[in-house]
């Protein structure tokens, strides 16, 4: 089974900062079958990135995805007030899914 | 526009069985070539995928949880379903419903709060 871990854990930075989250995986990972989630407090998890890079229907171009074999990165070019939340990210391997414990990013 | 949403009891007693169901509209389960999942998330804590039926029938559920748990599907319906038997409070979390494939889980229900306790 693949273990995905997510850092940092918490990161605060201030509206208009560039982040960059990460995420590493046990094994590598297929590029197919890598994703990211955004949770916002007392909301259902909403798909950001799948394949690694492409954006889900509606996502706004200021977020984009990275990566390949073992080490992925979600990255937010200019924060924006509505991007606190939680942050996850997820992949496939031999019939199995599995999420990383998330990042939580909060606004200054 | 494809909606699910999870459904059953939002208490438990431990040792007994959690069953949830996640009715299905916008689409036929049977037609497509989509898995349907369970995810769980526990109060204050991360995602954890519990287990996915396939439109076919076929299963693939997190090792920890395979012993006490069944997932499956109902075409006439339109619907899927879990059991997970002899919980404990460690079960007590959200339960999502979700549509999946080998790439992402894009379209999830509102999640439903499940409780074990006596």
């Amino acid at each position: 089974e693949i273990v995905l871990t997510q850092s940092p854990g918490i990161l605060s930075l201030s509206p208009g900062e560039r982040v960059t989250l990460s995420c590493r995986a046990s094994q590598s990972v297929s590029s197919s079958y890598l994703a990211w989630y955004q949770q916002k407090p007392g909301q259902t998890p909403r798909l950001l990135i799948y394949s690694v890079s492409t954006r889900a229907t509606g996502i706004p171009d200021r977020f984009s995805g990275s990566g390949s074999g073992t080490d992925f990165s979600l990255i937010i070019s200019r924060l924006e007030p509505e991007d606190s939340a939680v942050y996850y990210c997820q992949q496939y391997d031999s019939s199995l899914w599995t999420f990383g414990q998330g990042t939580k990013v909060e606004i200054k | 526009q494809l909606q699910l949403q999870e459904s059953g009891p939002g208490l438990v007693k431990p040792s007994e069985t959690l069953s949830l169901t996640c009715p299905v509209s916008g689409a036929s389960i049977s037609s497509t070539n989509y898995y349907w999942g369970w995810i769980r998330q526990p109060p204050g804590k991360g995602l954890e995928w519990i287990g996915s039926v396939f439109s076919s029938g076929s299963t693939s559920y997190n090792p920890p949880l395979k012993s006490r748990l069944t997932i499956s599907v109902d075409t006439s319906k339109n619907h899927f379903s879990l059991k997970l038997t002899s919980v404990t409070a460690a079960d007590t979390a959200v339960y999502y419903c979700a549509r999946h494939d080998y790439k992402a889980f894009d379209y999830w229900g509102q999640g439903t709060l499940v409780t074990v306790s006596s």
